[in-house]
């Protein structure tokens, strides 16, 4: 069974600055996907950025970047230039390659920007 | 598109009663997916509809929850008797793919929170 962990319940940031939220994973698959998804206060989960294992590139959304580190079962999402519409639930999700439709969760961070 | 739609999106009730929530999701999706979201357990997928029919319901907590896609267009989660221990936000997703999140967006409602007394 697969798990992901996300170790910091909450963060804060001041505004413009940038921020890094961490996560990591435990599998045994070799191939499989990871997101970053935003909960803002609406509750609607947001995509914010995917990551496919066999891509050693990390992926980039604008302001929002991973650094994946497969090795070490690692998935950290940065923000940089923070903004205030920042602030939300950020959770860190996984899905094996295999034809799999189930997405397992973390249990976020809540992350707040501070003007 | 307006997405998919959930209602409704606040929901209180008394221990024993009946609760429907429902889910409209985005045209042309195949795939819809039932998850709830507590601050225990995180999120959770509950059942996974593909055409239209069930393809996974392990995640059904128990007997007393029920969901049904009667057409592409619509479905719900039925809670029967609902207990507190029910509480909970429930999102319905969809998307286009048989494995949305590979090659396809899953997509998110807002949400019902569900408030059993």
């Amino acid at each position: 069974a697969q798990t992901v962990t996300q170790s910091q319940p909450e963060m804060s940031v001041q505004e413009a600055e940038t921020v890094t939220l961490s996560c990591t994973y435990d599998t045994s698959e070799n191939n499989y996907y990871l997101f970053w998804y935003k909960q803002p206060p609406s509750r609607q989960m947001i995509l914010v950025i995917r990551q496919e294992a066999y891509k050693q590139q990390n992926a980039t959304e604008n302001r929002f970047s991973v650094n994946f580190q497969k090795a070490a079962k690692s998935f950290s999402l940065k923000i940089s230039d923070s903004q205030l519409g920042d602030t939300a639930m950020y959770f860190c999700a996984f899905i094996p390659g295999a034809g799999s439709y189930q997405l397992t969760f973390g249990k976020g961070t809540k992350l707040s920007v501070i003007p | 598109d307006a997405g998919v739609i959930q209602s409704p999106r606040h929901e209180v009730t008394e221990m024993g009663q009946e609760v429907t929530l429902r889910c409209k999701p985005i045209s042309g999706h195949n795939s819809l997916f039932w998850y709830r979201q507590t601050m225990m357990r995180g999120l959770e997928l509950l059942i996974y509809f593909n055409n239209n029919v069930p393809i996974d319901d392990s995640g059904m907590p128990e007997d007393r929850f029920s969901a049904k896609m009667p057409n592409a267009s619509f479905s719900t989660l039925k809670i029967q008797p609902s207990e507190p221990r029910d509480s909970a936000v429930y999102f319905c997703a969809s998307s286009l793919s048989i494995r949305p999140t590979t090659n396809e967006k899953l997509f998110f409602g807002s949400g019902t929170q569900l408030s059993v007394l």
